[in-house]
């Protein structure tokens, strides 16, 4: 059973870079799309952007030029950078891995869909 | 950015009762359309994706339907552990892929 676990400091000084890392469990990185979410305190889902592991990923335009996302395949994890952060970065921010179409009824667009997700980690932007 | 709108806000329906959730998309995303249910203090789950197709384990109860740009879920026989918050994500395009607002399922 695929199980994902965030990891990172929890608070994170105005200005300085959020750093997380996914660890993935219980299976391997390929085929899949590996994505980062966040959900701000009481409010809605936002997607971050997603790797493939391939390498190749896309960024959510209004945070694009200060987000990363990287994979580290060979320890089954996968990063996110996020730069300048300010209070409006505090969130609980999710990793998430897309589904799996060998096993399921769907077609190449349905890899997207977030399938499996991490508990969550709560990151404060604070002085 | 494709804006994703879910309706209504809230919904207060009875245990055993149905529930349909709508959700509407900017502009047409085929049937690239999920379903997640969020418990407080937990992390979405996939119900439905493909907009009809469900997840594995979910239950029969759940239903999607709709393609291009208007969309429901609809919950048969309300059990206690479906009351939650129900978000729909399109995943067509790439702008990037959005979430509704979502809809909070509350008791009756």
């Amino acid at each position: 059973q695929v199980q994902l676990q965030e990891s990172g400091p929890g608070l994170v000084k105005p200005s300085e870079t959020l750093s997380l890392t996914c660890s993935v469990s219980g299976g391997s990185m390929s085929p899949y799309f590996w994505s980062w979410v966040r959900q701000p305190p009481g409010k809605g889902l936002e997607w971050i952007g997603y790797i493939s592991y391939s390498g190749n990923s896309n960024y959510n335009p209004s945070l694009n030029s200060r987000v990363t996302i990287s994979l580290d395949t060979p320890k089954n994890q996968f990063s996110l950078r996020l730069s300048s952060v300010t209070a409006a970065d505090t969130a609980v921010y999710f990793c998430a891995r897309g589904l799996d179409c060998s096993s399921s009824i769907c077609n190449k667009s349905d890899q997207d869909a977030l399938e499996i997700w991490g508990q969550g980690t709560t990151v404060t932007v604070s002085s | 950015e494709i804006v994703m709108t879910q309706s209504p806000a809230t919904l207060s329906v009875s245990p055993g009762e149905g529930a349909s959730l709508s959700c509407r998309a900017s502009q047409f995303i085929s049937s690239d359309l999920a379903w997640y249910q969020q418990k407080p203090g937990q992390a979405p789950r996939l119900l439905i994706y493909g907009a009809f197709v469900r997840a594995t384990g979910v239950p029969a109860r759940f239903s999607g339907s709709g393609s291009g740009t208007e969309f429901t879920l609809t919950i048969s026989s309300l059990q206690s552990e479906d009351f939650a918050i129900y978000y729909c994500q399109q995943y067509n395009n790439w702008t990037p892929f959005t979430f509704g607002q979502g809809t909070k399922l509350e008791i009756k």
